[in-house]
């Protein structure tokens, strides 16, 4: 079956040190995403990419890094820089299209089941 | 850019009873907007979303009004039942977004539906 996983489920981290959330999708999408989420706060978004070997920073990008080497894999880096890691990490995915091209499913994420990532 | 409020953050109904979440957005573009459900440890997922040149959609027990004059927009489940007890999500977005930005969500609503 086609969807996101996304591992590990649960993470623990001392403070300083870095950790990669790990985000595999197998719908041929081209556009990825991570999200944070905390309580009250809704869904905010640390960065997105368009297309391999492209990925621009959304409202909440200092302290992350990404990559998009492959098309399936967009794995999220929480460096020692962000203040305050401990959050739920969600990874997305969509199909993506040139601008001035409408989709009726384009804009439909999928997501994977999130992380847990707990600094200690 | 886009901001979306979200109201009430939480709400509890008896079960069979109506719940109503609803959500305003800022930006006139907007064209697109979605509804997540998201249970408890996992991932949102899409349950109805409803696009600017339809007022109503509905999908059996749940149903989508927008009001493109106010700015704003609702999900109604009727005759809820435990199982429809999640955390909710409005977003919107406009097509020019695709891909990029994707969607802007609201803060969320926990509904508890009481046996």
């Amino acid at each position: 079956d086609g969807g996101i996983t996304q591992s590990p489920k649960y993470l623990f981290r001392k403070e300083g040190q870095n950790v990669t959330l790990s985000c595999e999708q197998n719908l041929n999408h081209d556009a990825m995403y991570w999200y944070r989420q905390d309580p009250g706060q809704g869904l905010r978004l640390i960065y997105y990419s368009q297309i391999v070997n492209d990925f621009q920073k959304g409202d909440i990008a200092e302290g992350y890094s990404v990559s998009r080497e492959k098309k399936e894999s967009f794995p999220l880096t929480v460096t020692s820089a962000q203040k305050n890691p401990t959050a739920f990490y969600l990874c997305a995915s969509s199909i993506a299209h040139p601008t001035g091209v409408k989709s009726s499913g384009a804009n439909v994420l999928t997501f994977g089941a999130g992380s847990r990532l707990t600094v200690l | 850019g886009e901001n979306v409020e979200q109201h009430p953050s939480t709400l509890s109904v008896q079960e069979g009873d109506s719940a109503v979440i609803k959500c305003t957005y800022s930006d006139s573009a907007s064209n697109y907007f979605p509804w997540y459900k998201q249970e408890l440890g996992k991932g949102p997922q899409l349950i109805i979303d409803i696009r600017s040149n339809v007022g109503e959609k509905k999908d059996q027990r749940i149903a989508v009004t927008l009001n493109k004059t106010a700015k704003h927009f609702s999900l109604h489940i009727t005759e809820t039942q435990p199982e429809d007890s999640a955390v909710y999500f409005c977003a919107a977005s406009h097509w020019r977004d695709t891909g990029r930005r994707a969607l802007t969500f609201g803060s969320g609503t926990r509904l508890q539906v009481q046996p």
